[in-house]
């Protein structure tokens, strides 16, 4: 069965350090793969998507994912974290059913 | 572009009562809707996923005599919870999406917090 993983379930960075959150994810092909944020209360916010071609995809606020075929890794990666950042975040891949499969998330608290 | 909206936002409702959701895409036809439950802390949990004009495909576990879906239009879809108990209390959340479109893509609603007394 497609799963996604998350093994971070909370991951705690000062403001100004660099970030990295990791998914994995078990397919046969190459899925689409998506990176969200999810504030406290809030509905999701696509960061960046990945569905074939150059494999470090960049996102909106300063936000890059690279996709690893080799590992069925697409991890997120910052490299300075603001206070701001602070959320849920959530990676989900697509198999190409048009149905998503989310990770079980990662919450990340940003000290001042 | 690409905006959900969803109505409404937060409500609460006696236990036995029945509840419904709006989800609309504001500013493209959506071909499918998706329908979502968010425990507290806990990750998206995919309940149906709805086609305009047809019945909705509910996910293994999910009571379609409960959770009543209509997806009358490309615009809107929505989202009954019926003879609601506490236990249903929750995050809901709908998408959308372009069905064949290229990039597989779903769009995604602020949410509908729902508690049950």
């Amino acid at each position: 069965a497609q799963s996604v993983t998350q093994p971070d379930i909370h991951i705690t960075v000062s403001e100004g350090a660099s970030l990295e959150l990791r998914c994995n994810y078990s397919y046969g092909a190459t899925p689409y793969l998506f990176w969200y944020v999810q504030s406290p209360g809030q509905g999701l916010q696509l960061l960046l998507k990945y569905f074939s071609g150059d494999t470090l995809v960049q996102g909106i606020k300063g936000f890059e994912a690279e996709f690893k075929r080799s590992q069925s890794s697409f991890n997120l990666r910052k490299p300075s974290v603001h206070w701001s950042d602070a959320a849920e975040y959530f990676c989900a891949v697509d198999s190409g059913t048009y149905k998503y499969i989310f990770g079980t998330g990662t919450r990340l608290k940003v000290l001042a | 572009g690409a905006v959900v909206s969803q109505h409404p936002s937060r409500v609460i409702c006696k236990s036995g009562t029945s509840v419904k959701i709006e989800c609309r895409s504001l500013d493209f036809q959506a071909t499918t809707m998706f329908w979502y439950r968010q425990f507290p802390k806990q990750s998206l949990m995919l309940m149906a996923t709805s086609n305009e004009g047809s019945k909705a495909t509910y996910e293994q576990g999910v009571e379609k005599d409960k959770f009543l879906i209509n997806h009358a239009s490309l615009t809107l879809s929505t989202l009954t919870v019926t003879s609601a108990h506490p236990e249903d209390s929750s995050f809901y959340i709908c998408s959308a999406s372009i069905l064949d479109s290229l990039d597989y893509e779903q769009y995604f609603g602020p949410g509908t917090r729902l508690t049950v007394t």
